[in-house]
């Protein structure tokens, strides 16, 4: 049982594009994030839910809108792809958001060309 | 911004012998974490260690938190093949205790 899991593993697509990633989590937790780690392997978080409730917004661009449905779903849209969002996009979870421990998921690889 | 800063950037060392790393952080903290993560794959928790300890074991692993020097280190013994991968140190969010601060990794290559 997969307790962190992300669709789709690879997203390869064309600049201008929107494209959502999906997260889903089976832990029970109570909150989930977005990272974001780029080529260089630095992990800056953007998002937090916590029981559906936006908690963090790092200074991510407006293209990007998190939407938590329910406390165990997390998704990511993306408006208006661009070269610079080439990344791997991570999603964790954690029981309270009280900086515990995070349970990650495998990791979405975008590639907009 | 960054709060945590690993130590060596890379590392490679043979089959068998220890790795040492080490994670300087600036600001009064109340635990630290060390998570791996494998080429292609998510982070994995390894670690916990809470400002009150000095030391903390785990299988191999081995975790020490000095909080006078704001650094911690993470210690590898007998290191295997499968060790191979970024070990990162995270540091909860001065801003918010909602988030961790990851730090910038130590490749670790363990050669057979």
């Amino acid at each position: 049982d997969t307790a962190v899991s992300q669709t789709p593993k690879y997203l390869v697509t064309q600049m201008g594009n929107d494209k959502s990633i999906k997260c889903e989590q089976n832990l029970g937790h109570d909150t989930m994030y977005w990272y974001k780690q780029d080529s260089k392997k630095f992990l800056k978080i953007m998002f937090s839910y916590n029981n559906k409730e936006l908690i963090i917004n790092e200074t991510v661009p407006n293209r990007f809108s998190p939407k938590s449905p329910d406390k165990a779903h997390l998704n990511l849209h993306i408006n208006s792809l661009e070269l610079g969002d080439s990344a791997v996009y991570f999603c964790a979870s954690s029981p309270s958001g009280q900086g515990e421990t995070q349970y990650f998921g495998p990791g979405t690889r975008l590639l907009v060309l | 911004s960054q709060q945590g800063e690993e130590d060596p950037q890379a590392l490679s060392i043979q089959e068998g012998e220890n790795a040492t790393m080490n994670c300087s952080y600036k600001t009064s903290i109340n635990n630290l974490q060390w998570y791996r993560q494998n080429s292609g794959r998510g982070l994995v928790h390894l670690i916990l260690i809470r400002s009150n300890e000095r030391e903390k074991h785990s299988g191999r692993l081995r975790v020490t938190l000095d909080t006078s020097k704001k650094s911690s280190s993470l210690l590898i013994t007998a290191s295997r093949a499968a060790d191979t991968a970024s070990y990162f140190c995270a540091t909860p969010g001065r801003s918010s205790a909602s988030k961790i601060i990851f730090g910038s990794g130590t490749r670790l290559s363990i050669r057979p």
